[in-house]
């Protein structure tokens, strides 16, 4: 079974924090992606990755950043956490064949 | 971007099927349509993808207008299962890494 998996499900920091989200796909694929999804907003879309090293910033890439060191792995960094940025955020991996994205169950982010 | 419009929520019966519309006006030639749907408390996933034919697969069926500006996800038989957020997405082939997700349809289904 294709598996993406996100290192929280629920996660409670306060403002000013560094914050790491992490996401680790095991089906060897090229292309990750990290989603916020807020009620209205539907998903959209932070950073995506299609190679080790490799990023390209999405939709609302202020106030992240991301790491892609191992092709496996995919992080997502608050270098100093608001409240705005509470909200639910989802991993998502890309291989071949290249319509169909996986995604993690996501993680809650609450920011105090 | 091509965007999509989607119902905000459609209700069905439980065993009926259910059509749940897109309209995608601005679509081009070479944009293929994508739904993926939400279940409560996970990540989307796929369901199905068409360019131009319908499709059918052994979740769903998509059918799509002869011009592409509307296409329709049929469930042919709704279980309460399939209660979830439904998403109609274009995927433009010069940016194949991007998914453009809207607001979705809450598909509601009732016993």
């Amino acid at each position: 079974d294709v598996k993406v998996t996100q290192s929280s499900r629920y996660l409670v920091k306060r403002t000013g924090e560094k914050v790491f989200l992490e996401c680790v796909q095991d089906m060897d694929h090229e292309n990750m992606f990290w989603y916020r999804q807020d009620p209205g907003l539907g998903l959209r879309l932070i950073y995506f990755s299609y190679d080790v090293k490799m990023k390209e910033k999405g939709d609302i890439p202020e106030g992240y950043s991301v790491s892609r060191e191992k092709k496996e792995r995919f992080s997502l960094i608050l270098e100093s956490a608001s409240t705005n940025q509470t909200s639910m955020y989802l991993c998502a991996s890309l291989g071949a064949p290249i319509y169909e994205q996986y995604f993690g169950p996501g993680t809650r982010l609450t920011v105090t | 971007d091509a965007k999509t419009t989607q119902p905000n929520s459609m209700e069905s019966n439980e065993e009926e099927p259910v059509h749940l519309p897109c309209n995608h006006s601005t679509i081009s030639g070479t944009d293929y349509i994508h739904w993926y749907r939400q279940l409560p408390s996970q990540g989307p996933e796929y369901v199905i993808h068409g360019l131009t034919s319908n499709v059918n697969n052994r979740m769903a069926s998509l059918a799509i207008a002869e011009d592409r500006k509307s296409s329709t996800l049929i469930l042919h038989r709704a279980t309460l299962r399939d209660a979830a957020v439904y998403y109609c997405i274009l995927r433009a082939p010069y940016n194949f890494n991007k998914f453009y997700f809207g607001s979705g349809t809450k598909l509601n289904v009732k016993p």
